[in-house]
């Protein structure tokens, strides 16, 4: 089973929020992770959104419109990047991405459709 | 402003060598842990390997490990990635990052096919 695990596709209309989990394996305490979230458009290199640890510990990248936000899901052992407000240029891949037993781990990435 | 600047991929045979460099600029480079992040055509992102500012410590992903060695200058600001006994499974793009930081560079493609 993989460390983190992104749904493969999601779909939203603009305007309209999406929500973009990143499951951690079970044994892997979300609580314990910092999840750092990025943004990759076609034919770019990823794009740094923010670093999610907890609401005191966070960083939003420079830059990075306050409608992206980061936040965790304890029950569900998941890290959630929720973007608000959806504009057509949010449509994109999305990575998670944690450092884990000395190593980065990334997810396998989410292709947001906005339509 | 900080650049990463990557260079030396290009298309090798199976089982052959390639040395990538990144020069970096715009920051104190040796206060940096810095990585290589690859992405195979279509495929997501893979970490590859990590350094440590001075250099004393690396880290590998298992589907590289021992073939592939990281390694920095850092009074030429340079990050480097030899990488040898390639196969057709390395191919991709090939990023040098700041994980955990905004800055990446454009990528390089290494292309492993005969």
């Amino acid at each position: 089973q993989a460390v983190l695990t992104q749904p493969s596709s999601l779909s939203a209309s603009p305007g309209a929020s999406a929500s973009l989990t990143c499951t951690l394996r079970s044994g892997v305490n979300v609580g314990a992770y910092s999840i750092y979230w990025y943004q990759q458009k076609p034919g770019s290199p990823p794009q740094y959104l923010l670093r999610y640890k907890s609401d005191s510990d966070k960083q939003q990248g420079s830059g990075v419109p306050s409608r992206f936000s980061g936040s965790k899901d304890a029950s569900a052992n998941a890290g959630i990047l929720l973007i608000s407000g959806l504009q057509s240029e949010d449509e994109a891949d999305y990575y998670c991405m944690i450092w884990h037993t000395s190593a980065w781990v990334f997810g396998g990435g989410t292709k947001l459709t906005v339509l | 402003e900080v650049q990463l600047v990557e260079s030396g991929g290009g298309l090798v045979q199976p089982g052959g060598s390639l040395r990538l460099s990144c020069a970096a600029s715009g920051f104190t480079f040796s206060n940096f842990v810095m990585s290589w992040v690859r992405q195979a055509p279509g495929k997501g992102l893979e970490w590859v390997s990590t350094i440590t500012g001075s250099g004393g410590t690396t880290y590998y992903a298992d589907s590289v490990k021992g073939r592939f060695t990281i390694s920095r200058d850092n009074p030429k600001n340079t990050l480097y990635l030899q990488m040898n006994s390639l196969g057709v499974e390395d191919t991709g793009v090939y990023y040098c990052a700041k994980l955990g930081e905004p800055d990446w560079g454009q990528g390089t493609l290494v292309t492993v096919s005969s």
